[in-house]
């Protein structure tokens, strides 16, 4: 079974820029999380899909940052404009329903460097 | 690629030796929490998870402890070997894993000596 797939692997762009993740699910997963590392730090969740729909986006800084996931599969998430302090890694995850709870999968990540 | 585990509290042990990772979580009501494993330059890996009405889980050379009275999680990896290197983060959730919300912990970087 495929793993979570995240483009690009690696983005460096300068304060201000706008910049754009795409990350595509493992088949079938209805549930899709974006989460900040930041160097040190475990995940924190910014937003969670319930198939098309958003589910949690209270820690998403809706100011700079969008997120869609239009036919429930695929999602892309965005900085417009980047800050210094947005300097991390942005992992996707998805995940299924068993027994009862949501088991998380992860992608490898996005390491973004805003200079 | 560049560690994740900067900054991190370390647990440094001998190949061959048992591990054991601590984790303080912060929500009473949570009642579900996973042990994930992240190597340098990749995401989170599942490893184990464990449900509030349980106290002990057992997997393939680790056991998950769950003590509610004091919010404590520890995994205990048996055996550790080089591959075991990576940082391990506790995670719970807060929802009855109804909308599967996980907040994370700090993190330990574990270092194996070969």
């Amino acid at each position: 079974e495929a793993g979570v797939a995240q483009s690009p692997r690696y983005k460096i762009i300068e304060k201000r820029q706008s910049v754009a993740f795409w990350c595509n699910p493992i088949s079938g997963h209805a549930t899709l999380y974006w989460y900040q590392q930041i160097l040190g730090q475990g995940p924190k969740l910014l937003i969670q899909f319930q198939n098309n729909g958003v589910v949690d986006d209270s820690q998403l800084p809706k100011d700079r940052f969008s997120a869609e996931r239009l036919k429930g599969v695929d999602s892309t998430l965005k900085i417009q404009p980047a800050k210094l302090e947005d300097s991390a890694v942005y992992l996707c995850a998805s995940s299924f329903l068993r027994g009862g709870f949501y088991e998380q999968y992860f992608g490898p990540g996005t390491r973004l460097t805003v200079t | 690629g560049e560690s994740v585990g900067l900054h991190l509290p370390t647990l440094s042990v001998q190949e061959g030796d048992n591990s054991i990772i601590n984790c303080a979580y912060s929500n009473s009501a949570s009642d579900y929490f996973i042990w994930y494993k992240q190597e340098s330059g990749k995401g989170p890996q599942f490893i184990i998870d464990i449900r509030s009405n349980m106290d002990k889980r057992q997997g393939q050379r680790v056991t998950v402890l769950l003590n509610k009275t004091v919010k404590h999680l520890s995994l205990q990896i048996a055996a550790t070997q080089p591959g075991d290197s990576a940082v391990y983060f506790c995670a719970e959730n807060f929802y009855g894993g109804s909308q599967g919300n996980l907040i994370f912990g700090k993190g330990t970087k574990l270092s194996v000596k070969p």
